[in-house]
């Protein structure tokens, strides 16, 4: 079973517009990560959250943490073309040795 | 730095028979996972290996599949007999270890089975 539940299933923007979508998991956490998978570059890590961090950011993106609602978020400021991609949390437990449980993801697309 | 290599990159093969899928992964490092995708789905965790020893492979249907990392190195992922709905991408991932470290994928290998 998949620990992660993404929302929406799917996202349709504009360039230039903001991108945004949760993630929800059931379990404690030593970690949540965001991968992005396109048929060009596969599956590729955008950013980690450890769980006692609430919010990070690298470069265009931003990702909230709320343990208390076991959910995240992640943000895509001025989207481009190049962002359309399906986006995937990911959450680490602990103890896991590393093991990855992702969700069913969100597909993004950005309409030039 | 060369990424995670895998091979081949697309397979057809009928109900019954069997398939092998190989992985090289980033060097050095030590800690290695072979995920399954479904069409519409996120990858699921099949095997994770540290080193040359099985750390996880608690979703591994081993009725059919099996996978060995005899030097710590490369890896082989096998499927005998193939079902229908093992038609999946099968993408190998490394990582240097431990819990906060980002796992790198390979391209995968989209299986077909007819």
């Amino acid at each position: 079973s998949q620990q992660g539940e993404e929302d929406p299933q799917a996202l349709s923007i504009q360039e230039g517009e903001n991108a945004t979508m949760n993630c929800s998991y059931k379990t404690s956490i030593n970690n949540l990560q965001w991968y992005r998978q396109n048929s060009g570059r596969g599956l590729v890590h955008l950013i980690l959250i450890r769980s006692n961090e609430r919010e990070k950011h690298s470069g265009r993106l931003r990702v909230t943490l709320d343990t208390s609602k076991k959910s995240s978020s992640l943000l895509i400021t001025a989207s481009r073309a190049a962002d359309t991609a399906s986006y995937f949390c990911a959450t680490v437990e602990a103890d896991s040795w590393g093991k990855l449980q992702f969700g069913a993801g969100t597909q993004v697309v950005v309409t030039p | 730095e060369a990424g995670v290599a895998q091979s081949p990159r697309y397979k057809i093969i009928e109900k019954r028979q069997s398939v092998a899928f190989w992985c090289n992964p980033i060097s050095g490092h030590a800690t290695l996972y072979w995920y399954q995708q479904i069409l519409g789905q996120g990858p699921k965790l099949l095997i994770q290996f540290q080193n040359n020893g099985v750390v996880d492979d608690s979703q591994l249907p081993k009725d059919r599949f099996s996978a060995e990392r005899l030097k710590g190195v490369d890896s082989t992922l096998k499927i005998q007999p193939a079902k229908l709905e093992d038609s999946a991408v099968y993408l190998c991932a490394s990582t240097g270890g431990g819990s906060y470290n980002e796992q790198f994928f390979g391209p995968g290998t989209r299986l077909t089975v007819l």
